[in-house]
């Protein structure tokens, strides 16, 4: 999950695993929720969003599901590659266009 | 379409000296974000502009700080004068403002170094 401080959350995974990476949100009242992949020396990138209308939500190769109970959200990323290596923000937005973004977490994928 | 763009893509700058950042969103968005991003604070909102107005500056973090967008294809970051904890990354995003598209697109970004 994230976490204040100097050192990022790290996941570390072996090439072809299942990786699930985590965010807790703060606001009950977000109802819109994005994903986004930041590669060393580029922006962030779209992956994947979801509305709190919904559970779940499928991309190619990711998954996300969003547990308004728990103010969790959660980015599920199948047979994991070299590539998928960067870090990884959750974002949540509440009836406008800005958005909050989590600390990130970094996904290292071995080949 | 190539995207949001930013220039330059790295600046080194003593302390003192004016910075300015440059941003061209994509053609057709109308709203435009600055952001900056250090590993102390992750991702910060500085300004965002909607149809090149400037709707909501409270992460500016101080009067060295400005924000300019003249028109839709054109906005710049200022500092003036630049501290070295000024350093960071800062991008510039943009959104198409259509309803059900709130996805932004983030430019490269513009790696500033003040010595």
């Amino acid at each position: 999950g994230e976490s204040v401080g100097l050192h990022l959350p790290t996941l570390s995974v072996q090439e072809g695993d299942n990786s699930i990476i985590n965010c807790a949100y703060s606001n009950s009242a977000s109802d819109y929720f994005i994903w986004y992949k930041q590669e060393s020396g580029k922006g962030p990138q779209f992956i994947i969003d979801i509305r709190s209308n919904m559970d779940k939500r499928q991309g190619q190769r990711v998954t996300v599901l969003l547990n308004k109970t728990v103010k969790h959200l959660s980015l599920q990323i199948a047979a994991t590659q070299p590539g998928d290596s960067a870090v990884y923000f959750c974002a949540e937005m509440r009836g406008s266009y800005i958005p909050t973004f989590g600390r990130g977490t970094s996904l290292i994928v071995h080949p | 379409d190539a995207g949001v763009i930013q220039s330059p893509r790295h600046e080194v700058t003593e302390m003192g000296q004016e910075v300015t950042l440059r941003c061209k969103p994509i053609s057709g968005h109308n709203s435009l974000f600055w952001y900056r991003q250090t590993m102390m604070r992750g991702l910060e909102l500085l300004i965002y502009f909607n149809n090149n107005v400037p709707i909501d500056d409270s992460g500016m973090p101080e009067d060295r700080f400005s924000a300019k967008m003249p028109n839709a294809s054109f906005s710049t970051l200022k500092i003036q004068p630049s501290e070295p904890r000024d350093s960071a990354v800062y991008f510039c995003a943009s959104i198409p403002g259509l309803a059900g598209d709130e996805t932004q697109y983030f430019g490269p970004g513009t790696r500033l170094l003040v010595l």
